[in-house]
């Protein structure tokens, strides 16, 4: 079994829409991360977390929430999806000498 | 603030040719560093990382690393390359004022020609 699983792997949506992107892990850490991935700009972080109680923007926020529900458990929420948040959603752990592990990512499309 | 640099958009080489792809950062100390690979459809997956020690680090798949401290690089190379290696390459460092965020290059496509 994947130790970084994410849900949906594809969806498609309309703007104006609620969406959300789940994350699971198995490796213990408490360390995790959204990142989205577009062509030429390489992965950009939108929420991170060191522990339930504790999480923080990264450089792209705007436009998402998370929710850290557990230690396994980090998800991202589009609460009003729009056409420029299409693009490769990843979640990531990461362990205690900073090494990430990521999900197999999230294709999302917002017509 | 911190920077990684990839010179490179996309390289392309022959199958069994030597590969360099190459890695430049901005950090005020000895950063961790790290080199990942993410093949087409798949999240990205380490290949190697340098703390601290020997400078040549060696990785998954044939791949090395060497830190060099006085030019701020962080190359990565393989010396005879695998049509399998196609792939998109990311550099990588964590540290410092960033603290526990990884800071990306934008990514070096790999295309192989047989």
């Amino acid at each position: 079994d994947a130790d970084v699983t994410q849900t949906p792997r594809n969806r498609i949506t309309k703007t104006g829409k609620r969406i959300m992107l789940e994350c699971s892990q198995t490796k213990g850490h408490d360390r995790m991360y959204w990142y989205r991935q577009d062509p030429g700009l390489g992965l950009r972080l939108i929420y991170y977390s060191f522990d339930v109680k504790d999480i923080n923007k990264g450089e792209i926020s705007d436009g998402y929430s998370v929710s850290r529900q557990a230690q396994a458990k980090f998800s991202l929420s589009l609460e009003s999806a729009i056409p420029n948040q299409t693009a490769l959603y990843f979640c990531a752990t990461m362990d205690r000498v900073n090494e990430q592990f990521f999900g197999p990512g999230t294709r999302l499309t917002v017509l | 603030a911190q920077s990684v640099t990839q010179p490179d958009i996309h390289i392309t080489v022959s199958e069994g040719a030597s590969l360099e792809l190459r890695c430049n950062y901005s950090y005020g100390a000895t950063p961790y560093l790290f080199w990942y690979v993410q093949s087409p459809g798949q999240g990205l997956q380490l290949l190697l990382k340098y703390f601290s020690g020997d400078t040549l680090v060696q990785g998954i798949k044939g791949f090395e690393a060497e830190f060099k401290r006085s030019q701020s690089s962080f190359n990565l190379r393989k010396p005879s390359v695998h049509w399998s290696d196609a792939a998109e390459y990311f550099c990588a460092v964590v540290g410092g004022t960033g603290g526990f965020k990884t800071i990306f290059g934008a990514g070096t496509r790999l295309f192989v020609k047989a």
